[in-house]
């Protein structure tokens, strides 16, 4: 049962343009989304989270857009840059309780320059 | 650097054997969770604990346990390994601001 599913595995986008990577969950109990980096043979790197309480969360050239209705999110990247060729991860939690994260299976960004 | 540590970098063993995973977290924070990530899975939740005292529980075997210590660092003990414990290994440390901040890993390889 995959609570959290990340359907595209990969992305290629040219450097300069918009990254959109996007998230679906099913369990209505979430409240708390989160969106991590990783880069190869590295532990997952904080990007930037999001509130069930908000529809938008903006940090620089990162914004997380939250869908609760549709039970979706998205991570949009802009400009995107070389340096953002990553895995990303989108996760849930619920704060309540022990906020144990559920990850999505990844996707796989590639910036062509 | 998200001021986790995790020791050793890389580890290598024999199936039958039992190794030891060490998790220090961030200055300050109290909580630690460690996740598996398997070949071609995501991180899957293994364990949590929260000042020393274990929190809740994922998907981990029996053969796996999981301490705190006073210091708040943190050890994960994979005992009887077979080769389907061959995966990437992380550890996490929570603060009071709901987000996780993960250590750079330990990759076990069994053989």
């Amino acid at each position: 049962d995959q609570q959290v599913k990340q359907n595209s595995p990969s992305l290629s986008v040219q450097e300069g343009r918009i990254s959109i990577l996007n998230c679906d969950y099913t369990n209505s109990m979430f409240d708390y989304f989160l969106w991590y980096k990783k880069y190869p043979a590295e532990g997952p790197t904080f990007l930037i989270s999001i509130s069930s309480i908000k529809d938008k969360n903006e940090d620089g050239r990162f914004t997380v857009f939250l869908n609760k209705s549709a039970k979706h999110l998205s991570l949009h990247i802009v400009p995107s840059q070389p340096g953002d060729s990553a895995v990303y991860f989108c996760a849930a939690s619920r704060i309540q309780g022990a906020q144990k994260l559920v990850f999505g299976q990844g996707t796989r960004l590639t910036i062509n320059p | 650097d998200s001021g986790v540590t995790q020791t050793p970098k890389h580890l290598i063993t024999a199936t039958g054997q039992r190794v030891t995973l060490r998790c220090s977290p961030r200055s300050g924070d109290l909580s630690v969770y460690w996740y598996q990530q398997s070949l071609d899975q995501g991180l899957q939740f293994l364990i949590q604990y929260y000042n020393g005292e274990e929190r809740a529980k994922g998907n981990i075997l029996e053969r796996f346990s999981a301490q705190q210590f006073p210091d708040l660092h943190s050890e994960l003990n994979l005992s009887s390994l077979e080769l389907g414990d061959s995966a990437l290994y992380f550890c996490a440390s929570m603060g009071d601001r709901d987000t996780q901040y993960f250590g750079p890993g330990t990759r076990l390889t069994v053989l």
